[in-house]
């Protein structure tokens, strides 16, 4: 297992502010997945990012991924309630032969009215 | 639309007791996974399943078994509970493995071991 990094841990923010979440390995990635998870419930994929460099918007939400292929962000743009959860990154690495998707500890997201 | 269904949601156990938790997908996907959740540690895999037939070992699959039933069934068994196990457990599927189609999970298993 690649040593893969999310930061911050945890984030608490007032509606409207925008914040950014990261995800670091000293690895290259094959591919990116970001998901979201709410309480009581599984993760679901927001997003996937394939080539060095691309950026991809969901709404509010801006996903880059690095140029190297070995970090990505998430933006979110006037955060809402409504955003709050857990965000995962889940890269494959090129190293894995079998194409795994391998899970960051996540970033805890509050958005409070 | 049914999706990944887990049974049960809840469930406290014995150190030394055994117990299967099962998962079912309506999706007709050929890949199966069968994840723990633990603070700070995020998801990490502990058996997976390619398609039907077929089975390996993840991150950490001491302590466990799966079985692949059919195409639609993937079930973790735990033979001899230990408090270690004590975490929040996930089933997912895809359409198959390497591709960036999305895993689509349950709602998770609470399991408790005392």
């Amino acid at each position: 297992t690649q040593l893969l990094e999310q930061s911050p841990q945890f984030l608490s923010i007032q509606e409207g502010e925008n914040l950014t979440v990261y995800c670091n390995s000293s690895s290259v990635f094959s591919s990116l997945q970001w998901y979201r998870q709410e309480p009581g419930e599984g993760p679901v994929l927001l997003v996937t990012v394939v080539t060095g460099g691309e950026v991809k918007k969901l709404k509010r939400l801006t996903f880059q991924f690095g140029d190297a292929r070995k970090d990505s962000s998430l933006h979110i743009t006037a955060a809402q309630p409504g955003d709050t959860g857990l965000y995962l990154c889940a890269p494959r690495m090129t190293t894995d032969s079998w194409g795994k998707l391998q899970f960051g500890a996540g970033t805890q997201v509050v958005v409070t009215p | 639309n049914a999706g990944v269904t887990q049974t049960p949601k809840f469930q406290v156990l014995k150190t030394g007791q055994s117990m299967t938790l099962q998962c079912a997908q309506d999706m007709n996907h050929n890949s199966m996974y069968w994840y723990r959740q633990d603070p700070g540690m995020g998801l990490r895999l502990i058996y997976y399943s390619a398609s039907e037939g077929t089975t390996d070992k993840g991150e950490v699959p001491n302590g466990y078994n799966v079985s692949r039933l059919n195409k639609r069934e993937f079930s973790l068994r735990l033979e001899s509970a230990a408090p270690s196990q004590t975490s929040v457990y996930f089933c997912a599927s895809s359409e198959a493995r390497a591709s960036n189609q999305p895993q689509h999970f349950g709602d998770g298993t609470r399991l408790s071991i005392l």
